[in-house]
């Protein structure tokens, strides 16, 4: 079946460091979307991305989808302690759209003050 | 507007036992999810919902099952809970088109 996969699975990085999570699926996706989970709480959505090659910033943060649409990724720069949790990406279980999303794995993200 | 809110917050069941937890939402979501969440793990689809009536099976659904007879409630059954249903399960709600999921603040459930 379908798989969306994430690496990496952890990361730890200091204060200021940059961060970037990648997400892979095994099909084509329509649209693909992000989330944030903090520790202990739910998860929070943060974008959407639905054309090729698409790429969005929101402040420090840069989401972008492959050309393919298979891919995409979040990429953090100069991160914050307020950036700590796990970041999923998730999309459409088929290409014409469904209403089952797939989550990615997640990558748990760590950062040390 | 109070979003997806889901009850109980925690709950420890013995094994064997039933239990609901419950889901509301107010945001006129038409489409609503069940996903439990292992330790350190992703989220997995157990039953959906898209529209008052109509369900369907997620990627885990054994030993669940749902009703929608409101479009405001989602509620997600246990009858006989086992060791394995220890997680942490989330509601969440969509409204069509949107792609984008609201999720509850969750249950934390575990079965001993």
């Amino acid at each position: 079946g379908q798989q969306v996969m994430q690496i990496p699975q952890y990361q730890h990085v200091q204060e200021g460091e940059d961060f970037t999570t990648y997400c892979n699926s095994s099909t084509t996706l329509s649209n693909i979307q992000w989330y944030k989970q903090r520790p202990g709480g739910h998860p929070v959505f943060l974008i959407q991305l639905v054309k090729s090659g698409e790429v969005k910033k929101q402040k420090r943060l840069t989401f972008q989808f492959g050309e393919a649409k298979k891919n995409s990724s979040l990429h953090i720069t100069a991160t914050q302690t307020t950036d700590v949790g796990t970041y999923f990406c998730a999309g459409p279980g088929t290409t014409s759209g469904t209403y089952k999303y797939i989550f990615g794995t997640g990558t748990r993200l760590k950062v040390l003050a | 507007n109070a979003g997806v809110t889901q009850t109980p917050k925690f709950r420890i069941l013995k094994i064997g036992q039933s239990m609901t937890l419950q889901c509301t939402q107010d945001m006129n979501h038409n489409y609503m999810y069940w996903y439990r969440q292992d330790p350190g793990m992703g989220l997995k689809l157990i039953y959906y919902s898209v529209g008052a009536g109509i369900t369907d099976k997620g990627e885990v659904p054994n030993g669940y099952n749902v009703s929608r007879s409101t479009t405001e409630d989602f509620p997600l059954r246990l009858e006989l809970a086992a060791p394995s249903q220890t997680s942490v399960y989330f509601c969440a709600g969509e409204n069509s088109g949107a792609n984008v999921l609201t999720f509850g603040a969750g249950s934390r459930l575990t079965v001993l």
